[in-house]
C-alpha cells in the first residue's frame, strides 16, 4: 500500500504548552491536505484543511502550515489540553487526472499531553 | 445532522467466511470512500464511490469489493476472509468529489479467527 505503517512516533508535551506535529507528504501534485485527530476507538475527526494555493491557515487553537518546496505539513496546537491527546494524521488528496476523494494518510503521531 | 453511520461496530468471523459491512453517509453526501486501518499498515484506501459508480480503487485483492446504492448508502464485501483482514474498516463521506472535507464514521472492527 501507499501508506507507510511503522511504529508510531510520539510527541509528549505539558498541558498549556504549544504542540507542533510534522508530516512529510509524498505527491507533489497533491492539491488538498487535511489534518485528522483520532481518539481510541473512534474514527478520524477532521481538524483543519488547506489547499495548495495557501501556505498557512488558522482555526480555533490550530494552525496548519504548508511548505510545498519540501513537501512538508505541520500542525500547531496552541495551549495544548489533555483532551488533545490522540493520534494525529495528515492526509493528502492527490490529483489523478481528475477529481478523486482518495486520501493518502501519513503514519500518524501520538500526542500525549501531561497534566 | 446525523454523522456517518457504520454497521456493525464489531464483527468476529472465521477464516474462509465472507463479510458485508455497511455505511450510511451524511444526508446529502454522494461520495463514499472506504479505508482499512491496521497497526502495521496504517490507513489505506480501499475504494471510492460517487453516484453509484466506483471512481477509484486501492491496491487490494479482488476479494475486496463494494457498491453504492441510489440513496448513497454503501456496502463493502470481503470474501474468503484471511487472518490479515482483521482491521478497523472506516467509511468516509463527502458532499462531492474533489478537495472537500471528508467525514469519517466510527468504523467496523473486524476480527478474523
Amino acid at each position: 500500500g501507499e501508506s507507510v505503517g511503522l511504529h508510531l512516533p510520539t510527541l509528549s508535551v505539558q498541558e498549556g504548552d504549544n504542540s507542533i506535529i510534522n508530516c512529510a507528504y509524498s505527491n507533489s501534485a497533491s492539491d488538498y491536505f487535511i489534518w485528522y485527530k483520532q481518539e481510541s476507538g473512534k474514527g478520524p475527526q477532521f481538524i483543519i484543511d488547506i489547499r495548495s494555493n495557501m501556505d498557512k491557515r488558522q482555526g480555533q487553537r490550530v494552525t496548519v502550515l504548508l511548505n510545498k518546496t519540501v513537501k512538508h505539513l505541520s500542525l500547531q496546537i496552541a495551549a495544548t489540553q489533555p483532551g488533545d491527546s490522540a493520534v494525529y494524521f495528515c492526509a493528502e488528496n492527490p490529483l489523478y487526472g481528475g477529481a478523486t476523494n482518495k486520501l493518502i494518510f501519513g503514519t500518524g503521531t501520538l500526542l500525549a499531553v501531561q497534566p | 445532522k446525523a454523522g456517518v453511520t457504520q454497521t456493525p461496530r464489531y464483527l468476529i468471523k472465521t477464516r474462509g467466511q465472507q463479510v458485508t459491512l455497511s455505511c450510511s453517509p451524511i444526508s446529502g453526501h454522494r461520495s463514499v470512500s472506504w479505508y482499512q486501518q491496521t497497526p502495521g499498515q496504517g490507513l489505506q484506501f480501499l475504494f471510492e464511490y460517487f453516484s453509484e459508480t466506483q471512481r477509484n480503487k486501492g491496491n487490494f485483492p479482488g476479494r475486496f469489493s463494494g457498491r453504492q446504492f441510489s440513496n448513497s448508502r454503501s456496502e463493502m464485501n470481503v470474501s474468503t476472509l484471511e487472518l490479515g483482514d482483521s482491521a478497523l474498516y472506516l467509511c468516509a463521506s463527502k458532499w462531492r468529489q474533489g478537495g472537500y472535507e471528508a467525514f469519517f464514521g466510527q468504523g467496523t472492527r473486524l476480527t478474523v479467527v
